[in-house]
């Protein structure tokens, strides 16, 4: 058990259709880290949170793509108007020391 | 420029012997991290190892040593007695300064395939 769990595990989506994913770290860390994986790849990095801030996001994270960590705990991450290209695997990470530790991520697919 | 490579796309190694994957690395910052994450199919990346930039030893964690190589930039992952369930994708990842925001990239990936 890494302490970070995610929701939905699996998510299928109409390409158009708004989806949503949850990242509940166990306990309170400061950062907070989204990454992508797309199919054959290595994770990518979204964004990161230090408690409630976001302060810094890729640009891979287009104008569709919302995070939040309202309370410094959990996040979300919203996808507007989704695309077929946003089918992927996205990983949820929370520092601790000098290691990110990853949630069991949650996977889209977008028809 | 690729920070991470990964040579190898695929590895076999048979059942209780040793296998090393190749990982290299570029940056021009003094201070950064190097780690492995290994990732079998449920999905989940499993944090393996980290050897810090400045640590003078090779890391080492039961079965799962970091061959680390300054000057040449590599960063190779050493797995002993090889079991079946070793069977996985491996990741070489690299944290650079902390003015990156502690931001992990990542290789391409091995695929390991430990055979009986």
């Amino acid at each position: 058990d890494t302490g970070v769990s995610q929701d939905p595990r699996h998510k299928i989506t109409k390409r158009g259709q708004n989806v949503t994913f949850r990242c509940d770290p166990i306990s309170e860390h400061n950062r907070l880290y989204w990454y992508r994986q797309t199919l054959g790849q290595g994770p990518e990095f979204l964004t990161y949170f230090q408690n409630e801030a976001q302060l810094e996001k890729s640009r891979l994270l287009s104008d569709r793509f919302s995070a939040e960590r309202p309370k410094g705990s959990f996040s979300t991450l919203e996808i507007q108007r989704t695309e077929q290209g946003d089918s992927a695997m996205y990983l949820c990470a929370m520092k601790e020391g000098e290691t990110q530790y990853f949630g069991p991520g949650t996977r889209l697919l977008v028809l | 420029a690729q920070k991470i490579t990964q040579t190898q796309p695929g590895m076999f190694v048979q059942e209780k012997e040793a296998v090393t994957l190749d990982c290299t690395y570029d940056t021009s910052d003094p201070s950064y991290g190097l780690f492995w994450y290994k990732q079998p199919s449920s999905g989940e990346m499993i944090f393996l190892i980290y050897q810090g930039s400045y640590d003078q030893q090779n890391a080492t964690e039961g079965r799962y040593s970091l061959n680390f190589q300054k000057a040449r930039k590599s960063a190779n992952l050493v797995i002993s007695a090889s079991q079946l369930g070793d069977s996985a994708m491996y990741f070489c990842a690299m944290r650079e300064g902390y003015r990156y925001g502690n931001k992990l990239v990542f290789g391409a990936g091995t695929i390991l395939r430990v055979k009986s």
